[in-house]
């Protein structure tokens, strides 16, 4: 079975600095990788997403997320934070192939963007 | 409808009563997940769906819980002898399928045991 590790249940930084929320994943197969999002009082969302091609994918607002698959990690990072990217990001992974197909989330990582 | 809903948006029961939670997923969508989020312990995964049945039902905290889809669209959610414990948001998702494709998540339901 899958799991996903986020190591730092909170992250504090100041706005205009750079920041990086870790991922560690561990899957006997292949794997697709999420980060969602969940801003203060709203639902979650997808942010970006990992399937296949390119190691590194971005959002529109700025994150970008590299796949590491010697490392099994998924870390999300940005070069310069705002305070609006104040949320809570969660890190996911779900198997291909097969009936494996669970949607798999790590416990959370709190982005406190500070002025 | 245009995104998952969920029924009740909010639950107030008394310890040991049942209660039944809904969830609407986006029309096509054939994977659905229930997750529960609670202060402090994240995202914890219930139980998944795909169609009507349920391949994994690990994430299901003891033999309280139980849910069911019907359809292969609306799913519910049921915990019996309610505890203070299961005081938490539940959290619905439907995706198109269980490969890549994104999961939209509802709004949840804010259930509170007293």
């Amino acid at each position: 079975a899958q799991s996903v590790t986020q190591l730092d249940s909170q992250v504090p930084v100041f706005e205009e600095a750079p920041v990086e929320l870790r991922c560690n994943y561990s899957s006997s197969v292949s794997v697709y990788l999420f980060w969602y999002v969940q801003y203060p009082n709203q639902g979650l969302q997808l942010l970006l997403k990992y399937l296949s091609g390119s190691t590194l994918v971005e959002s529109i607002n700025g994150f970008e997320a590299e796949f590491n698959k010697s490392q099994t990690s998924f870390h999300l990072r940005k070069p310069s934070v705002h305070i609006s990217d104040t949320a809570e990001y969660f890190c996911a992974v779900r198997n291909y192939g097969g009936s494996q197909g669970n949607l798999i989330f790590g416990k959370g990582t709190k982005l406190s963007v500070k002025p | 409808g245009a995104g998952v809903s969920q029924s009740p948006s909010n639950k107030v029961t008394e310890k040991g009563k049942d209660v039944e939670l809904r969830c609407d997923p986006i029309s096509g969508h054939t994977a659905l997940y229930w997750y529960r989020q609670s202060l402090g312990q994240g995202l914890e995964f219930l139980i998944y769906f795909q169609g009507n049945s349920a391949p994994d039902k690990s994430g299901l905290p003891s033999d309280r819980f139980s849910a069911e889809r019907t359809g292969g669209s609306v799913s519910t959610l049921t915990i019996q002898r309610t505890q203070q414990e299961d005081s938490a948001v539940y959290l619905c998702a439907s995706s198109l399928d269980t490969s890549g494709a994104r999961a939209y998540f509802g709004p949840g339901t804010r259930l509170t045991v007293l």
